[in-house]
């Protein structure tokens, strides 16, 4: 079983379309992300939340909008998609409560081209 | 803003060799974490350093967590083609919720 699986793996669309990717983790975590990698393979987050409620904000335009219907699924819903949103987006979840050291457990991403 | 340099960007050795890459920040961190990336694949972790000066052995690869907890070192003992990939280090802050990772150095070993 995959721990954290997001789908879809590949997405290609147009600009102007909205999108989104979904996540699911069966780890049982109360925390969950979305991160972005762009092409120089540089991974910064975009969002976090735990136990539904969103704790980190970056500075991501309103465009995106994280959804998260229950503590184990986080989904990402991108309006009016640029050429620039094209990137790998991570999913990510992990366990909070420890002063440091948390485990941090990746999706498999979605590469995301915008055409 | 945190931010986490690391050299080399690109590194392309032959087999047996040794190498370190290097995680560099003037922000301090509660502690810091390795991970690396395989091509099509998430980061994994590798290693999570707590204590300044804190040594840490995962049989070839040697981490070490600066004594001041700024940076980080990485030291591969006799790479082989199996440690390809993007190497990735994470400063820590507070919890996993303030994770910034560092800008990822890549790894080709070739034989």
């Amino acid at each position: 079983d995959t721990a954290v699986s997001q789908t879809p793996k590949y997405l290609v669309t147009q600009m102007g379309n909205d999108k989104s990717i979904k996540c699911e983790q069966n780890l049982g975590h109360d925390t969950m992300y979305w991160y972005k990698q762009d092409s120089k393979k540089f991974l910064k987050i975009m969002f976090s939340y735990n136990n539904k409620e969103l704790i980190i904000n970056e500075t991501v335009p309103n465009r995106f909008s994280p959804k998260s219907p229950d503590k184990a699924h986080l989904n990402l819903h991108i309006n009016s998609l640029e050429l620039g949103d094209s990137a790998v987006y991570f999913c990510a979840s992990s366990q909070e409560g420890k002063l440091s050291g948390n485990t941090i457990y990746f999706g498999e991403g979605s590469w995301l081209t915008v055409v | 803003t945190q931010l986490l340099e690391q050299s080399p960007q690109f590194l392309s050795i032959q087999e047996g060799e040794n190498l370190t890459v290097y995680c560099n920040s003037s922000s301090v961190f509660s502690s810091l974490q390795w991970y690396r990336q395989e091509p099509g694949e998430g980061p994994v972790l590798l290693v999570t350093v707590v204590t300044g000066g804190e040594v840490k052995k995962l049989k070839r690869l040697t981490f070490q967590f600066g004594d001041a907890r700024k940076d980080s070192s990485l030291h591969i003992t006799a790479a082989q083609p199996g440690d390809t990939g993007l190497y990735l280090c994470a400063g820590v802050t507070g919890t996993a919720s303030k994770l910034t990772f560092g800008t990822g150095t890549r790894l080709q070993v070739t034989l």
